[in-house]
């Protein structure tokens, strides 16, 4: 069954203290993994997708990363705008286009200034 | 990356009533929609796909007769919750694929369901 894992639920630092999300997945065959940004209310905000293990993207102060088994997204002096509740997300081949994105269950990352 | 909107953002009803979500693709054509659902503190899971001039594909576990999915045209797709219970009240949301390949999404704004 395909699945992802997001440690931790929650984290807590300090502005300026880098730090790194974790996402483990398991699928028959990854079509490609993607991370979002969700704040309070709102819809997911696209951030990056990763297609291959090796594979690495950046945004601001984003890098995320992507291996075999799981993804890294990490946090480069964070300031409070970045609070929010990251989400990954996973596609599978299937034998059809236009498939559907398994979601973890995010990180909330609260930065204080 | 696409634009999605949503309508209405939130709506409180009394069980036993029906309730309309809209998705709207605002700056592109959609094949394909997909519906989501997100109980809080909770991950967002798949309700169905919509299919532009076909009959939608539920997940498993959602009951296609209570949650009614009308995609009309390439811009419009439809969520009708039907004889809605409290236990249906949640975050619905909408999103879009652009082109081919591994599917980047973009996702509506959400709308926040309370059934009284």
């Amino acid at each position: 069954e395909d699945q992802v894992t997001q440690s931790p639920e929650a984290l807590r630092l300090q502005e300026g203290e880098s730090s790194s999300l974790n996402c483990s997945y398991t699928v028959s065959g990854l079509r490609g993994l993607f991370w979002y940004r969700q704040d309070p209310g709102k819809g997911p905000e696209f951030l990056f997708t990763l297609y291959s293990a090796g594979e690495e993207k950046e945004k601001e102060r984003l890098k995320a990363t992507l291996t075999k088994k799981e993804s890294f997204l990490h946090i480069t002096a964070p300031k409070p705008e970045d609070s929010a509740t990251y989400l990954c997300a996973v596609q599978a081949w299937l034998n059809q286009a236009g498939t559907a994105l398994i979601f973890g269950k995010g990180t909330t990352l609260s930065v204080s200034s | 990356g696409a634009v999605v909107s949503q309508h209405p953002s939130r709506v409180i009803c009394k069980s036993g009533t029906s309730v309309k979500i809209e998705c709207r693709s605002l700056d592109f054509q959609a094949t394909t929609m997909f519906w989501y659902r997100q109980f809080p503190k909770q991950s967002l899971m798949l309700m169905a796909t919509s299919n532009e001039g076909s009959k939608a594909t539920y997940e498993q576990g959602v009951e296609k007769d209570k949650f009614l999915i009308n995609h009309a045209s390439l811009t419009l797709s439809t969520l009708t919750v039907t004889s809605a219970h409290p236990e249906d009240s949640s975050f619905y949301i909408c999103s879009v694929t652009v082109g081919l390949g591994p599917d980047t999404q973009y996702f509506g704004p959400g709308t926040r369901l309370t059934v009284l």
